[in-house]
């Protein structure tokens, strides 16, 4: 079974570029979480997508927005860059039926390192 | 206070000793813990899974869960050098089902 895929792999932008980064889940997963993480603040929540519907959301302004298609896919978009923006932005799928056991295990995508200038 | 806490290390252990990394969580409720190593430069990979109170073994790796005291940890056996990397502890809260890192364990396994 494929893995988590993640497009693009590399990045890299300007202050004040918009971007967006794209997560295929595991085939059956209908559940997408996206994280930040950065050397100093280790993995940090951004959202996460459940059939199509932002289930939960982070501590995150609001130039991060992200999407899922019915296809489970999902899509997340960080606009007006700033230079903090720059790490590496991890996807993770899973089952998604939280509260059951063995249904919720994340597995991570290899991840798009953003470079912002 | 974090609600995932680890020591950040680097824990250091000679190839072959038992390699011991701990975890801490805040949120009482939380019923599904993970551990997940990642290596410089990539990304976490999920090395065990324990939702009941005790201890679940899968190779080399042993996790242990301790709802009451909010504790959970990862025993490593025979550590190998391949085995140096940081370890993150995740939790999947009660009620809003978010999922929260530690900030990581770096392990170096000395040869």
């Amino acid at each position: 079974k494929a893995g988590v895929t993640q497009t693009p792999r590399y990045l890299i932008k300007t202050r004040g570029q918009q971007v967006t980064l794209s997560c295929s889940p595991i085939s059956g997963h209908r559940s997408v979480s996206w994280y930040q993480q950065t050397p100093g603040q280790g993995l940090q929540f951004l959202f996460e997508y459940f059939s199509e519907t932002q289930r939960n959301k982070g501590n995150f302004p609001g130039r991060f927005s992200g999407r899922q298609f019915s296809n489970s896919r999902s899509e997340m978009n960080v606009s007006t860059l700033e230079l903090g923006d720059s790490a590496l932005y991890l996807c993770a799928s899973s089952l998604g039926y939280p509260g059951t056991s063995g249904y919720n295990e994340q597995f991570f995508g290899p991840g798009t390192r953003l470079t912002v200038l | 206070q974090k609600e995932v806490e680890q020591n950040s290390g680097p824990l250091s252990v000679p190839e072959g000793a038992i390699a011991s990394l701990n975890c801490t969580y805040s949120d009482r409720g939380s019923q599904s813990f993970f551990w997940y190593r990642q290596y410089s430069g990539k990304s976490p990979e999920l090395i065990m899974s324990i939702y009941s109170n005790g201890d679940k073994e899968d190779g080399r790796f042993t996790a242990q869960l301790n709802k009451a005291s909010q504790y959970v940890s990862l025993l490593i056996r025979d550590s190998q050098p391949s085995d140096s990397a940081t370890y993150l502890c995740a939790v999947l809260t009660s009620g809003t089902y978010k999922y929260i890192f530690g900030t990581g364990t770096r392990l170096k396994v000395l040869a």
